[in-house]
């Protein structure tokens, strides 16, 4: 079965660092992986995905995902944090039933 | 506006009273799909739809849960004697294309259920 995890519960990082939000994927066959964001009291928002092609995926706001198969791991990227990157991070892959799973989310804290 | 919304935003029940969740998807979308977020989890699937059909409904927990789109836009989740686990809150999304990866889908603010 498709599962993904999110391995960092709270992800902690300072303005203007790079950051990285951790996710590992298990699947049968080619994965499609997605990043979605979600801030408070407002639902979750589309970052990026995944379904073929390069490794490395740009998506809003300047983040950035790399596949890496061998690893089997889609980490969400930016190069310089901002304080109002502070929210909620959900990794997920589509499964072959045609749904999306999604990990237990990383809460990513970007303190000035 | 352009993006889903959702009605209630905040709905509170008494145990064993029912409730009815509204979502409005964004205007011709064919898909429409329903989650379910307990409190620090990510969202699990309920249900799905593709225009009025209920094509996917593995995810309802039991047969409290129901769901329509009888016209193929605004969809219903409907709870009946709804229980305290039922505390959480319900996404509704949906997607201009029938259900594939390459398409995202978007998101509603959702519903919070609280079940006293």
């Amino acid at each position: 079965a498709q599962s993904v995890a999110q391995p960092e519960d709270q992800v902690n990082v300072a303005e203007g660092n790079p950051l990285t939000v951790k996710c590992t994927y298990s699947v049968s066959g080619n994965p499609y992986l997605f990043w979605y964001v979600q801030y408070p009291n407002r639902g979750l928002q589309f970052l990026l995905k995944y379904i073929t092609g390069d490794n490395l995926v740009k998506g809003s706001y300047g983040f950035e995902a790399e596949f890496n198969k061998s690893q089997t791991s889609f980490h969400l990227k930016k190069p310089s944090a901002l304080v109002s990157d502070s929210a909620l991070y959900f990794c997920a892959v589509w499964n072959q039933g045609g749904k999306l799973i999604f990990g237990q989310g990383t809460e990513l804290s970007v303190k000035p | 506006g352009a993006g889903v919304s959702q009605s209630p935003r905040y709905k509170v029940a008494k145990r064993g009273q029912d409730v009815a969740l509204r979502c409005d998807p964004i205007s011709g979308h064919v898909s429409l799909f329903w989650y379910q977020q307990a409190l620090g989890q990510g969202p699990e699937f309920l249900t799905y739809f593709q225009n009025e059909a209920q094509l996917d409904k593995s995810g309802l927990p039991s047969d409290r849960f129901f769901a329509e789109r009888p016209e193929g836009s605004v969809s219903t989740l409907k709870i009946q004697r709804t229980q305290q686990e039922d505390s959480a809150v319900y996404l509704c999304a949906s997607s201009s294309k029938p259900r594939v990866p390459s398409h995202e889908q978007f998101f509603g603010p959702g519903t919070r259920l609280t079940v006293l």
